[in-house]
Parts: C-alpha cells; sequence; structure tokens
C-alpha cells in the first residue's frame, strides 16, 4: 500500500490525451517536496519523464507533461502513440516515521 | 557512455546472504549520490537504500538492520550487503543515481540514470 495513489490503469486510442493522477497527503506531495515521474517500457528499467512538477529532461517529447497541486500531482501525455505503451510511476518524499523517498503504486497505459 | 551495471543477483536460500555491485561509468561517481530500488516481481518500485556523496546513508524500514550499502570510489562501484533474507526481498535490483532537483533539499533528489537490474530470488 503506497502512500501515493496513482489509478492501476488508463487507457487511451492514439492521438488522444490521457492523465494519470498520483493523490498524496500532507506528509509528502502537500508538504511541497517535489514530484517526479517515471517511464517503464515492457522488461526495462524506469527511465525519469518528469522532474520537478514539470520539467522535462533533454530527449523527452514535449508531448508529456507534468503539474502539480495542493496534495496531488498529474503527468499528461498528448497525441498518445503506440510506444506510450508503460507503466507510469510518480515519485516523491514522505516525512513520516524516519522519512523515505516513496513511488506510486504505478499506473499501466495501455495504447487501444 | 554513462551507465550502471549491476551483478551479483542469483538464487539464495531465506536467512542467507547476498552483495550486489554497481560499476559506474561515464561520471563523476564520487560526487554523486546513489540508491538500490526494488522491484518485487509484477509490483512496484521501492527505494531501499541510498548514499549521499558525502557518506550520508538511508534505508527503507523494510530493510533497515540487515542491508548495509557502501561504495568504493577508486572502483567507481556501488555495493549492498544483504543479510537475513526473506522471501519479500526477492525483487529485480536496480542501481541508481541520484540527481538534485534543483531545490537544494536532499528530500526532492531524483533518480536521473538507472541500470538494467539484477534479479534476486529468495527461495528454499
Amino acid at each position: 500500500q503506497s502512500v501515493l495513489t496513482q489509478p492501476p490503469s488508463v487507457s487511451g486510442a492514439p492521438g488522444q490525451r490521457v492523465t494519470i493522477s498520483c493523490t498524496g497527503s500532507s506528509s509528502n506531495i502537500g508538504a511541497g517536496y517535489d514530484v517526479h515521474w517515471y517511464q517503464q517500457l515492457p522488461g526495462t528499467a524506469p527511465k525519469v519523464l518528469i522532474y520537478r512538477n514539470t520539467n522535462r529532461p533533454s530527449g523527452v517529447p514535449d508531448r508529456f507533461s507534468g503539474s502539480k497541486s495542493a496534495t496531488s500531482a498529474s503527468l499528461a501525455i498528448t497525441g498518445l502513440q503506440a510506444e506510450d505503451e508503460a507503466d507510469y510511476y510518480c515519485q516523491s518524499y514522505d516525512s513520516t516515521l524516519s522519512g523515505s523517498w516513496v513511488f506510486g503504486g504505478g499506473t499501466k497505459l495501455t495504447v487501444l | 557512455e554513462v551507465q550502471l551495471l549491476e551483478s551479483g543477483g542469483g538464487l539464495v536460500q531465506p536467512g542467507g546472504s547476498l552483495r550486489l555491485s554497481c560499476a559506474a561509468s561515464g561520471f563523476t561517481f564520487s560526487t554523486q549520490a546513489m540508491s538500490w530500488v526494488r522491484q518485487a516481481p509484477g509490483k512496484g518500485l521501492e527505494c531501499v537504500s541510498t548514499i549521499s556523496g558525502t557518506g550520508d546513508i538511508f534505508y527503507a524500514d523494510s530493510v533497515k538492520g540487515r542491508f548495509t550499502i557502501s561504495r568504493d570510489n577508486s572502483k567507481n562501484t556501488l555495493y549492498v550487503q544483504m543479510n537475513s533474507l526473506r522471501a519479500d526481498d526477492t525483487a529485480v535490483y536496480y542501481c541508481a543515481k541520484r540527481r538534485d532537483s534543483g531545490t537544494r533539499n536532499y528530500r526532492d533528489w531524483y533518480f536521473d540514470l538507472w541500470g538494467r537490474g539484477t534479479l534476486v530470488t529468495v527461495s528454499s
């Protein structure tokens, strides 16, 4: 049970826009800690997609964008492509107990 | 080329030990914070341990007292010694480089480079 809650799955047709939510609380996102997003293609290691809430590393298409507000964050993907089919994870820091970097449970994106 | 290469995974009995290594190349290893992140079969990601460039160490509660992270900057290599292994430690273990997101707060570090992972299976 992750402290960051993501929907288990989302889907969309090629060309469409989808969003993936990441809901936290006052001990993580709501405390002002940054949210980062990772893409994990099947059988591969995760790759950073968005860092510090809204920033894209070089090489990441501008079809991917991030936002953050209050105790939640979202990843939006526009112009959906077949190669976007992957698992997506949000990540932040949680200050409960001894504190730790935490991930959401992950969202499987299916391109129809 | 900037890369991380893990090794040392395998099958171990419950209660046993294993040491994983991660060879880094293409960047100044000694100044970078590094982490071990694991992923149980079909499950999500868990950051189990982090060591900063200055030697500060962090552990997830799930491995505290059983895992020990260390680094050899002369060999550009990260390690994790895993003792008292349990079935729920079964996972792919990834080595990952940490990066400051720009806030200069270690809590905002993210994982900007990942290795391919090494599988650890704890079973009798």
